[in-house]
């Protein structure tokens, strides 16, 4: 099976702009994560989506959103950049998001803000 | 989830065992100890986890102590490929959906 892809790799963009991240989870999992990982706050759980729905939320603000279609795949959005988003998102996929499950991440989508 | 504590870094010397301490003192009944690693430039991944009794698989062991407020990460033999950023995680069984908290974890370095 092919592992957990995310489109692009890495993204330039400039202050108050917004941006949209895409996530492939691997094949038959139904349950997508998203996190931020950056030198200062480490690795910190965004949210994650099952069957189309958010069903758990970090503490970020209302800027980052996301969505899962109906083949699992998701998309995250950050409106409104801040220089503060410069991070690498990640994003990970399980089968049915169960606690004891594995998690598969992707290699992440390094976003750059100037 | 309860929270963990693990040195920031360590040393090993190529070929080597290697030990990565997990202190987890609030740990409950139902949360299981996992660990995963992060390489460099990659997303973490899935080493070992345990809830009771010893674990081993082709990654590593995981040994728990008897009182279950530590853990150990075994690496039996390491290789260059094995230096990572460690991060010991307690999940509850009674916990809905797959959120990882993460710490710091333990930079390990492997010397040739």
């Amino acid at each position: 099976k092919a592992g957990v892809t995310q489109t692009p790799r890495y993204l330039i963009k400039t202050r108050g702009q917004q941006v949209t991240l895409s996530c492939s989870p691997i094949s038959g999992h139904r349950s997508v994560s998203w996190y931020q990982q950056t030198p200062g706050q480490g690795l910190q759980f965004l949210f994650e989506y099952f069957s189309e729905t958010q069903r758990n939320k970090g503490n970020f603000p209302g800027r980052f959103s996301g969505r899962q279609f109906s083949n699992s795949r998701s998309e995250m959005n950050v409106s409104t950049l801040e220089l503060g988003d410069s991070a690498l998102y990640l994003c990970a996929s399980s089968p049915d998001g169960f606690s004891q499950e594995t998690q598969y991440f992707g290699p992440g989508t390094r976003l750059l803000v100037l | 989830d309860a929270k963990t504590t693990q040195p920031n870094s360590m040393e090993s010397n190529e070929e080597e065992p290697v030990h990565l301490p997990c202190n987890h003192s609030t740990i409950s009944g139902t949360d299981y100890i996992h660990w995963y690693r992060q390489l460099p430039s990659q997303g973490p991944e899935y080493v070992i986890h345990g809830l009771t009794s010893n674990v081993n698989n082709r990654m590593a062991s995981l040994a728990i102590a008897e009182d279950r407020k530590s853990s150990t990460l075994i690496l039996h033999r390491a290789t260059l490929r094995d230096a990572a950023v460690y991060y010991c995680i307690l999940r509850s069984k009674e916990t809905s959906g797959s959120r990882l908290t993460f710490g710091e974890g333990t930079q390990l370095t492997v010397n040739p």
